[in-house]
């Protein structure tokens, strides 16, 4: 079973679209995480909920918008999709309490072409 | 604010060499420290953790020792494998426990040659 799980694995798409991400943990933790790592590979967070909650909105344009229905799904749409919107993004969870880092989906290649 | 900075990459060693990938860190408070991994089309790893001042993390032959004397976490491994060539990142988390983000270095990539 796999603990993180994240669709689709590879998305093409062209400038102007609208497109969504969508993320699974079933570890029972309490938060997730959505990063984007670019194309040197740094990570960077995104957002952050915890039990459904927004906690963490880093400085990330108004056309992404996350969405979380219950604590095991965090989703990420983006509008109005731009060239430099192309990265790898990652979804993540973990359990707030016990701090032993987090489990990482396998992540979702977006290119804008 | 929290940092971690890690040495430049590529770095490439030939198979059974020893391996030091430094880290250092910038954090107010006692952080957690992690080592994760990123093999080839995959996501990350954790592959090493440690919560506090002198703790030693190990995993897979992997070690690193959390030193706040020196805000340190450098990642050893005695005889590296061909297997081991991956992206390596270093981490923080602010503090041990609660929803915090995690803070990663830039990557080092890691280069086994047969």
């Amino acid at each position: 079973d796999t603990a993180v799980s994240q669709t689709p694995k590879y998305l093409v798409t062209q400038m102007g679209n609208d497109k969504s991400i969508k993320c699974e943990q079933n570890l029972g933790h309490d938060t997730m995480y959505w990063y984007k790592q670019d194309s040197k590979k740094f990570l960077k967070i995104m957002f952050s909920y915890n039990n459904k909650e927004l906690i963490i909105n880093e400085t990330v344009p108004n056309r992404f918008s996350p969405k979380s229905p219950d604590k095991a799904h965090l989703n990420l749409h983006i509008n109005s999709l731009e060239l430099g919107d192309s990265a790898v993004y990652f979804c993540a969870s973990s359990q707030a309490s016990r701090g032993y880092g987090y489990t990482f989906g396998s992540g979702t290649r977006l290119t804008v072409v | 604010g929290n940092s971690v900075t890690q040495m430049e990459g590529p770095v490439t060693l030939s198979e059974e060499a020893f391996l030091t990938i430094n880290c250092t860190y910038t954090a107010t408070g006692y952080p957690s420290l992690f080592w994760y991994v990123q093999y080839p089309g995959e996501g990350l790893q954790l592959l090493l953790k440690a919560t506090k001042a002198d703790d030693k993390g190990s995993n897979k032959g992997f070690e690193a020792t959390y030193r706040k004397e020196t805000t340190s976490f450098h990642l050893e491994k005695g005889s590296v494998q061909v297997s081991d060539s991956a992206v390596y990142f270093c981490a923080l988390s602010p503090s041990p426990q609660g929803a915090q983000k995690l803070v990663f270095g830039q990557g080092t990539r890691l280069t086994i040659n047969p």
